[in-house]
């Protein structure tokens, strides 16, 4: 099992840019989640999936935040336009209904300059 | 809203020691505790995990205590060695919502 994938695993851009996050879930699990994490707020919860829908978007800071999951093996987390204040590493974590914990990929380092 | 914390921001033992890490939770109608592990550069590990209807758990050298009439949750490393230096983070949720996680706790062991 090669676990949570993200991609990419560092990004650096331009304020105003667009950028994409991407995340392939555990085969099998039904629960997708999108947190981020930054030294003075820790980890957010931005928005969490079941079975592809969106059930709580309520962490997605504002409307430049929009995330998608078409299809039970892959989800985005798009940023537009990106700010400085949105740099932050971004967690996606996959987890079974009724199982034990969530498992988290390994980030992606976002830096909006 | 409501929110997860934790005592104390950094923790220093000796290898060998045991540590306990504390949390507190604000949200009574949590039903389910988790601690991770966190490793720089890496995603959060999980370590062990405990529902309201149990006190304490434990696993491999870890226990994960729970108190729910004073809202408190315990982490113990027995044996503590130099690859549990980590941060740590206890998270809770109730029934049909996500992980909330707490700001963490960093664990230095010296040898």
């Amino acid at each position: 099992d090669a676990g949570v994938i993200q991609s990419p695993r560092h990004e650096v851009t331009e304020m105003g840019q667009e950028v994409t996050l991407r995340c392939k879930p555990i085969s099998g699990h039904n629960s997708l989640f999108w947190y981020r994490q930054t030294m003075m707020r820790g980890l957010e919860l931005l928005i969490y999936f079941n079975n592809n829908v969106p059930i709580d978007d309520s962490g997605m800071p504002e409307d430049r935040f929009s995330a998608k999951m078409p299809n039970a093996s892959f989800s985005t987390l798009k940023i537009q336009p990106s700010e400085p204040r949105d740099s932050a590493v971004y967690f996606c974590a996959s987890s079974f209904e009724g199982g034990d914990g969530y498992t988290f990929g390994s980030g992606t380092r976002l830096t909006v300059v | 809203g409501e929110s997860v914390g934790l005592h104390l921001p950094t923790l220093s033992v000796q290898e060998g020691d045991n540590s306990i890490i504390n949390c507190a939770y604000s949200n009574s109608a949590s039903d389910y505790f988790i601690w991770y592990k966190q490793e720089s550069g890496k995603g959060p590990q999980f370590i062990i995990d405990i529902r309201s209807n149990m006190d304490k758990r434990q696993g491999q050298r870890v226990t994960v205590l729970l108190n729910k009439t004073v809202k408190h949750l315990s982490l113990q490393i027995a044996a503590t060695q130099p690859g549990d230096s980590a941060v740590y983070f206890c998270a809770e949720s109730q029934a049909g919502t996500a992980l909330i996680f707490g700001k963490g706790t960093t664990l230095s062991v010296s040898s």
